[in-house]
């Protein structure tokens, strides 16, 4: 059983341009969603998506985007980045919309706006 | 608006005696209170939940308690091991439009001291 893989680990981009997050979810995880963690802060919830559709939203503005893909891997895109979005951006799969049963992380992608 | 609160950022404990970490919220319509702990360089690990309906669930070394009418959870961790030294966060679930959303705590750094 393969665990959530995330990709680029690190990764540095300047102000204005884009940039794609990639995660693979844990083997049979259907629901994939995603966290900005910020120095200092715990992780705060962006966007999750269950069978390919977005399924809940944080308070982060249109320019954070994501997609989940038949095979349940998922992109996080984010556009015209500003130097407040760098941050470590994690990953998060589950089974189902289960509360209790928690998230499984993948180590996460640091992402640095310049 | 911070719904769930850590409030102390850091804690140092002998190893062999009880750590207890601390954890209050806000919103009496969290469903499940979660516990995860966070290595440099790796991903949130689930640790051990608690539904809201429940007071006290233990898992080996790990108890979590909840008190609904102080609005506070606390994780005890007995006896504590040098391994046990991370991150720990708080975290809690809500159900908006059939979507589990986590809230997380800004984290407690744990130190064991051998």
């Amino acid at each position: 059983e393969t665990g959530v893989t995330q990709s680029p680990t690190h990764l540095i981009k300047t102000r204005g341009q884009q940039v794609t997050l990639r995660c693979s979810s844990q083997s049979g995880h259907n629901t994939v969603s995603w966290y900005q963690q910020a120095l200092g802060q715990g992780p705060q919830f962006i966007f999750q998506y269950y069978r390919e559709e977005e399924n809940g939203r944080g308070n982060f503005p249109p320019r954070f985007s994501g997609l989940q893909f038949p095979n349940y891997s998922s992109e996080l895109n984010v556009n015209a980045l500003e130097l407040d979005d760098s941050a470590l951006y994690l990953c998060a799969s589950s089974l189902g919309l289960a509360g209790g049963v928690g998230l499984f992380f993948g180590e996460g992608s640091r992402l640095t706006v310049l | 608006d911070q719904q769930v609160k850590q409030n102390s950022p850091s804690l140092s404990v002998q190893e062999g005696r009880i750590s207890i970490l601390n954890c209050d919220y806000t919103n009496s319509m969290f469903d499940y209170f979660l516990w995860y702990k966070k290595y440099p360089a790796e991903g949130p690990t689930f640790l051990i939940s608690i539904s809201s309906i429940k007071d006290k669930n233990e898992d080996g070394r790990f108890t979590v308690f909840l008190n609904k009418s102080a609005k506070h959870l606390s994780l005890h961790i007995v006896p504590s091991q040098p391994g046990d030294s991370a991150v720990y966060f708080c975290a809690a679930s809500t159900v908006t439009s059939g979507t589990y959303k986590y809230i997380f705590g800004t984290g407690t750094r744990l130190k064991v001291l051998a």
